[in-house]
This record gives structure tokens, C-alpha cells and sequence, in this order.
């Protein structure tokens, strides 16, 4: 099944602690995003990623960090400089297409759950 | 500034009534809206998506609306079911950039019997 996967559903984190979220798809998309939800919020951009190798920063990208060594993964670090980490993660895919095709629809994953413990 | 805003911000309905749900942009340049559900705790789903030229779109009891004049769409559910209780967020896609989104802050819909 092609799609994309998120682990670990549920991730508690000690105070001072770095943390790494995984993100792993199979559907052969260019683009692979981090996305961060509070409740009564939008999905807000923490980082985005169009090309092996290369990736931008969002709109809150201050206490994160991520890597895009291969097509199919982007794992996300949050860091100890991160000072509200619970929020619920997602990560998506999408393909680069002119914005007229479903090749641009982005797909995603189950979440993650953070919690400072 | 890209800004989606949604309204209203939750709503509560009984089985089997229909509601309609909206969204105003200011993402420009345009280049298609997406509607999704979202069930709690779990990952949007996409129902649908309609470019500047499309009108209307309909995917089972789901129609969305788009009037790309006044940058406004709508989502109307038909009969609605006890499963219709999600998250139903607005997504626009700008053109250029990579397919960079602007999500709008969703509506809770909640359907009771």
C-alpha cells in the first residue's frame, strides 16, 4: 500500500530533551512537509522540504531542525530550545505539479502526539 | 499576507440535517482549494479540490463551492451522519513555490442524534 507513516503515535519528552519525529513515504512525492496543530489553531509550517538535500524553513521553524538525505524520509528533530513542544505533528507529501493535477494534492500522516513531561 | 479564514468555528447539527460550511481567501496567485476532514487525532483526509476555473464539486453528500471572484468557497453536507463529527479545514495552494499551503483553522462539526 503506498502512503505515508508516522512514528510513534504518542512521544513523551523530558524537559531538555531532543526528540526525533519520523516521517517515511512511499508514494514517490517530491515534497515532504512538517506541519504543527494546537487546538483552536491552524496547521502552521515548521519546515518544508522540495528536493533531497534541501529544505526551508516555515513560519515557526525556532526549536526544530530536520534532514532530507533520501526521497523518502524526513525525520524531525525538536530540540531542548523549543519551549512549548506539545502539540500534535504531522507530516505530509505532495508532488510538484502546476497546481491543476491531483499529482499536487498532499497527503498525510497519522500525526504524532508530543508531551512534555 | 496568505490568510485563510473559516466560519463559523464550530457547529452543532442533528442527524440527518444539512449544513453549509465557508471559506474566504487571500492567497493569491490562486491555484486550487481543497476541503478536508479531519478526524480527531488523526491526519486530514482530502474530499475535495477545485481550480480557479471550477465551480462546483461534489464527492458523495459533500459539495464545495468556489467563486474565484470574491475568493469565497463553501462546503455543503447533505443528511448528515453521526461520522460526519471531524475537523473540516480550507486549504489553498498558491502558485509557484512548490505547492506551498495556507490552511484555514477549521470547523468543528459536531452531529448529534
Amino acid at each position: 500500500d503506498g502512503g505515508i507513516t508516522q512514528s510513534p503515535k504518542y512521544l513523551f519528552r523530558k524537559e531538555g530533551q531532543n526528540v526525533t519525529l519520523s516521517c517515511e513515504q512511499n508514494l514517490n512525492h517530491d515534497a515532504m512537509y512538517w506541519y504543527r496543530q494546537d487546538p483552536g489553531q491552524g496547521l502552521r509550517l515548521i519546515y518544508y522540504s522540495q528536493i533531497v538535500n534541501d529544505f526551508q524553513k516555515g513560519d515557526i521553524a525556532e526549536g526544530y531542525s530536520v534532514s532530507r538525505e533520501k526521497k523518502e524520509s524526513f525525520p524531525l528533530t525538536v530540540t531542548s530550545a523549543q519551549k512549548n513542544p506539545t502539540a500534535f505533528y504531522l507530516c505530509a507529501s505532495s508532488g510538484l505539479g502546476q497546481g491543476y493535477s491531483s499529482d499536487t494534492e498532499a497527503f498525510f500522516g497519522q500525526g504524532t502526539r508530543l508531551t512534555v513531561v | 499576507k496568505n490568510q485563510v479564514e473559516q466560519s463559523p468555528q464550530s457547529l452543532i447539527i442533528l442527524e440527518g440535517k444539512n449544513c453549509t460550511l465557508q471559506c474566504n481567501y487571500t492567497v493569491s496567485p490562486f491555484s486550487n482549494l481543497r476541503w478536508y476532514k479531519q478526524d480527531t487525532g488523526r491526519g486530514p483526509v482530502s474530499l475535495t479540490i477545485m481550480t480557479f476555473s471550477e465551480n462546483t464539486k461534489s464527492n458523495g453528500r459533500y459539495t464545495a463551492t468556489l467563486d474565484a471572484d470574491t475568493k469565497q468557497s463553501s462546503l455543503h453536507i447533505t443528511a448528515s451522519q453521526l461520522s460526519d463529527s471531524a475537523s473540516y479545514i480550507c486549504v489553498v495552494s498558491g502558485t509557484g513555490g512548490g505547492n506551498k499551503l495556507t490552511f484555514g483553522t477549521g470547523t468543528q462539526l459536531k452531529v448529534e442524534l
